[in-house]
């Protein structure tokens, strides 16, 4: 089962809002990243984080790999209708012990906007 | 997206039938995975391939198989569908070396 603790589970934002949701694991992981998930859609990649305390944005966003290389968080800023959606995070463990680079998934951030 | 092409993108069969799910790249990727996702569990790793002809299983592996006859083809198969196999069913696909992965957009499979 899964093994990374995503909160919150759900959300609603209001237009213009700044929005934070994070992941930590027991485990180290050596990469962190960060989806979003469309209706009807697959995943699709927002950031990749390699290093830990590596702070990366993308537009809006912005993810840092923690300290600790058991947790990361997204922050979205200035939240816009678009951003709804369901967020995922990914943990990948050490190479070493992961020759299928298979990924660890949190459960997911639904974002919804608010009446 | 990202050069991934899933089929059929949506099935209803009957129990006991068998389901075919393709999955195409076109990125030479090595890796290919396949997924389901069902509500409250989350995306679940079914099987993967690590290149032509070998695979291995993932968390939720019963009642499915795959083959990898050549690097742009993934195939799952549900030998006798079964209501629980009711789900959707992603494809994704890495390059290795801690890279990303990426997904297809999805099967969206009823098994009734």
């Amino acid at each position: 089962g899964q093994q990374l603790n995503q909160s919150p589970q759900s959300m609603f934002i209001q237009e213009g809002e700044d929005v934070s949701m994070n992941c930590t694991s027991s485990s180290i992981f050596n990469t962190w990243l960060w989806y979003k998930q469309d209706p009807g859609e697959g995943p699709v990649l927002l950031i990749a984080l390699y290093k830990a305390g590596e702070l990366t944005s993308n537009g809006r966003l912005t993810a840092q790999f923690g300290i600790t290389r058991k947790d990361s968080f997204l922050n979205i800023s200035a939240s816009i209708p678009s951003d709804v959606g369901i967020y995922f995070c990914a943990g990948q463990p050490d190479g070493a012990n992961n020759a299928g680079n298979m990924l660890t998934f949190g459960g997911g951030t639904r974002l919804m906007v608010k009446p | 997206d990202a050069g991934i092409t899933q089929s059929p993108r949506h099935k209803v069969t009957e129990t006991g039938t068998p389901v075919t799910l393709r999955c195409h790249q076109t990125e030479n990727h090595r890796y290919m995975y396949w997924y389901r996702q069902d509500p409250g569990h989350g995306l679940r790793l079914i099987h993967y391939s690590y290149g032509v002809k070998d695979t291995d299983k993932g968390e939720v592996s019963d009642g499915y198989s795959v083959s990898r006859s050549k690097t742009e083809d993934f195939l799952l198969t549900l030998e006798s569908a079964t209501s629980s196999q009711t789900s959707v069913y992603f494809c994704a696909i890495g390059s290795g070396d801690n890279q990303p992965q990426h997904f297809g957009d999805g099967t969206r499979l009823s098994i009734l």
